[in-house]
């Protein structure tokens, strides 16, 4: 139980480009989900905290208009890259928190986007 | 101060010892504590969770929490090669208590 899917899993795109990154949560259902970014050799930083059917609220420094997040039904949020930049490349990581539950977070596989 | 500190490592233990993981936090309110694995390339793996002060044992994992000292520990028992993997401790902030907070990581390789 408890598992949480990303797609892509890797992409390549060119600066100025937008990359959409999709994060379903496969056997429960998520009331939250967050998004990570994690560059290498580095820990994860908490991007945003994304609520169904409501706005996501933003870490301190992360663009909002830059990275859209859209969190629509109770197992998939999306986060958009717009405009991507070669410094957007990292490891982007979801995870979801199953909902009544205790507030484990289930991480899906990451996606590693590289911009050119 | 960090929120949440590790030491880096790399951690180096032999085949079969015990390795011992460490973490201290900042932030008293914090309730809920977290062990991630990570491997090299890969999204992070929930080890062990604990709440309470004390023990809690899963396996060759134990968790050991004292929240006076605001101190997490995780002991591997009988380490194996494939426990070599970078291991992040979580703790749970924010006004709801729903989000994490990661330390940098402490790299653990278990040499055969």
């Amino acid at each position: 139980g408890a598992v949480v899917s990303q797609h892509p899993s890797w992409v390549i795109c060119k600066s100025g480009t937008s990359v959409k990154i999709e994060c379903r949560s496969l056997d429960f259902q998520a009331t939250t989900m967050f998004w990570y970014r994690q560059f290498p050799k580095q820990s994860l930083m908490l991007m945003a905290t994304s609520n169904e059917g409501s706005k996501a609220t933003y870490e301190q420094g992360v663009e909002k208009d830059k990275f859209l997040i859209n969190h629509a039904s109770l197992t998939l949020s999306t986060l958009t890259v717009t405009s991507a930049h070669p410094e957007d490349s990292s490891f982007y990581i979801c995870s979801a928190v199953t909902s009544g539950g205790p507030i484990e977070q289930f991480f899906g596989p990451g996606t590693r986007l590289t911009v050119l | 101060q960090k929120e949440v500190e590790q030491n880096s490592g790399p951690l180096s233990v032999p085949e079969g010892a015990i390795a011992s993981l460490n973490c201290t936090y900042s932030d008293r309110v914090s309730q809920s504590f977290f062990w991630y694995r990570q491997y090299s390339g890969k999204s992070p793996e929930l080890i062990m969770s604990i709440y309470s002060n004390g023990d809690k044992e899963d396996g060759r994992f134990t968790a050991q929490l004292n929240k006076a000292s605001q101190y997490v520990s995780l002991l591997i028992r009988d380490s194996q090669p494939s426990d070599s993997a970078t291991y992040l401790c979580a703790v749970n902030v924010g006004e709801y208590g729903n989000k994490l907070v990661f330390g940098a990581g402490t790299i653990l390789r278990v040499k055969s």
